[in-house]
């Protein structure tokens, strides 16, 4: 099984909700990662997480919170988001750990984020 | 960090046709995969292939890592192939701008 799940699909909110997206995974992955995906560019790297903690963080602005509770699960917390905030925001697990550079990264379907 | 480059941009492709997709890569990398983008976003994997050749039914991929280029090849494609192929290098997945596959029957 390489199934990544996400919910929502789809998430509308405004400026001044807070609201969270969650990604899980079943397979033993020991690394998990954001991306974010702007309509007709390829995804970028928003966060990794690696034995559940916090490896990278490519810049990412604070009104984007990760968490990730267990090595199941992957949580992104949004506050005070902005309409460029609007994206296709994918989950990745792979093996792990991220310093082993040799893993295939699986994608979770997406969550498509609207912001009002 | 690691540039990568995707050529064409764009593909028509009337069904049955062959075709290869190009990716140029910046630095030597451990790590570069393949994926399918499907309309609704999914992200699909098709090759893990740092280096080598694999092949899976009408699909096959090629890296020469030493050359720093992977290709992909579509052989009979179907009107299903349609989307946008992606190939992304290094761990933290540095992706291609992607290459848009349209398959018309």
């Amino acid at each position: 099984d390489t199934e990544v799940t996400q919910t929502p699909k789809h998430l509308v909110m405004g400026m001044t909700n807070k609201k969270s997206l969650k990604c899980e995974q079943h397979m033993g992955h020991r690394a998990m990662y954001w991306y974010k995906q702007k309509a007709k560019k390829p995804p970028e790297l928003m966060f990794v997480y690696s034995y559940e903690k916090l490896s990278i963080n490519e810049s990412v602005p604070s009104r984007f919170s990760p968490e990730c509770p267990n090595s199941s699960l992957l949580n992104l917390h949004l506050h005070a988001l902005q309409p460029e905030d609007s994206a296709l925001y994918l989950c990745a697990s792979s093996q792990g750990p991220t310093s082993a550079a040799t893993d295939t990264q699986y994608f979770g379907p997406g969550t498509r984020l609207t912001v009002l | 960090g690691i540039q990568v480059e995707q050529s064409p941009p764009d593909l028509i492709l009337q069904e049955g046709a062959n075709s290869t997709l190009r990716c140029n890569f910046s630095d030597s990398v451990n790590n570069l995969q393949w994926f399918h983008q499907n309309p609704w976003g999914q992200l699909i994997n098709l090759f893990y292939i740092p280096s080598g050749t694999k092949q899976n039914g009408r699909l096959s991929a090629t890296t020469v890592a030493t050359e720093r280029y992977s290709l992909l090849y579509i052989s009979s494609s179907q009107t299903t192939d349609s989307g946008v192929y992606f190939c992304a290098a290094h761990y933290k997945l540095s992706f291609g701008a992607g290459t848009t596959v349209t398959v018309r029957a």
